[in-house]
């Protein structure tokens, strides 16, 4: 089992829609999770960082963690076209302070 | 603010070739981090950098190796080149090491292995 599974998509969906992306993780010892967004041909650019479990909201994006479930969601209102990009989770557990990643969610948001 | 700077942007190397690729971190971040984004595969942490001292290590072969300067930027070294090595490398930094610092890309070195 992979220790984190990411849905890669495609996602397509039309302007103004509400998105929600996903990934569940099997380490139990991530404490710190992320989400990044990657352009094409771009480096991944932080969106949201979050502690443990719980709720973060910043403008349109709303980043929600579920350790018990081992699940972690981002939802993002208002979908415009310049959010078409690559999503990317990302986790850290204190220990050891590497980074692992899902394999990205490819969202195209349509006009 | 700078962000993260990445040099080469591109590389271009035949097999058994040795590649330098190069990271100046955002002023004041001593934390330094690289990874491997190939085709298929995702992101996988390769090495981290903080205070000179790289701190832990990816599960990657030795001729994956890299040094940190007083200055904090770094560079990351890969020996033998194999054609599996052709990715984009993306170097991170933050304010320290540890979970409660979150990381900050540059935009990468695409290395392309002939």
């Amino acid at each position: 089992q992979k220790e984190v599974e990411q849905d890669p998509g495609p996602l397509s969906v039309p302007e103004g829609a509400i998105v929600s992306l996903n990934c569940t993780y099997s380490n139990s010892a991530f404490q710190y999770f992320m989400w990044y967004r990657q352009y094409s041909r771009k480096g991944p650019e932080l969106l949201m960082y979050t502690y443990s479990s719980g709720n973060k909201e910043d403008g349109r994006f709303t980043a929600q963690v579920d350790k018990s479930s081992k699940y972690i969601s981002l939802f993002i209102r208002d979908s415009q076209p310049s959010d078409s990009a690559t999503y990317l989770c990302a986790m850290s557990a204190s220990s050891n302070y590497k980074l692992t990643f899902g394999k990205g969610t490819l969202l195209t948001v349509n006009p | 603010e700078a962000g993260v700077t990445q040099s080469p942007t591109h590389l271009i190397k035949t097999r058994g070739q040795q590649a330098t690729l190069r990271c100046s971190p955002i002023s004041g971040h001593t934390s330094v981090y690289w990874y491997q984004q190939a085709l298929g595969l995702g992101l996988q942490f390769l090495l981290w950098y903080d205070e000179g001292e790289e701190r832990n290590r990816g599960n990657f072969p030795p001729r994956f190796s890299g040094r940190q300067f007083p200055n904090y930027s770094s560079e990351l070294n890969v020996n033998a080149l194999e054609l599996e090595d052709s990715a984009l490398y993306l170097c991170a930094s933050s304010l320290g090491g540890g979970g409660s610092q979150p990381q900050h890309f540059g935009d990468g070195t695409r290395l392309s292995i002939l």
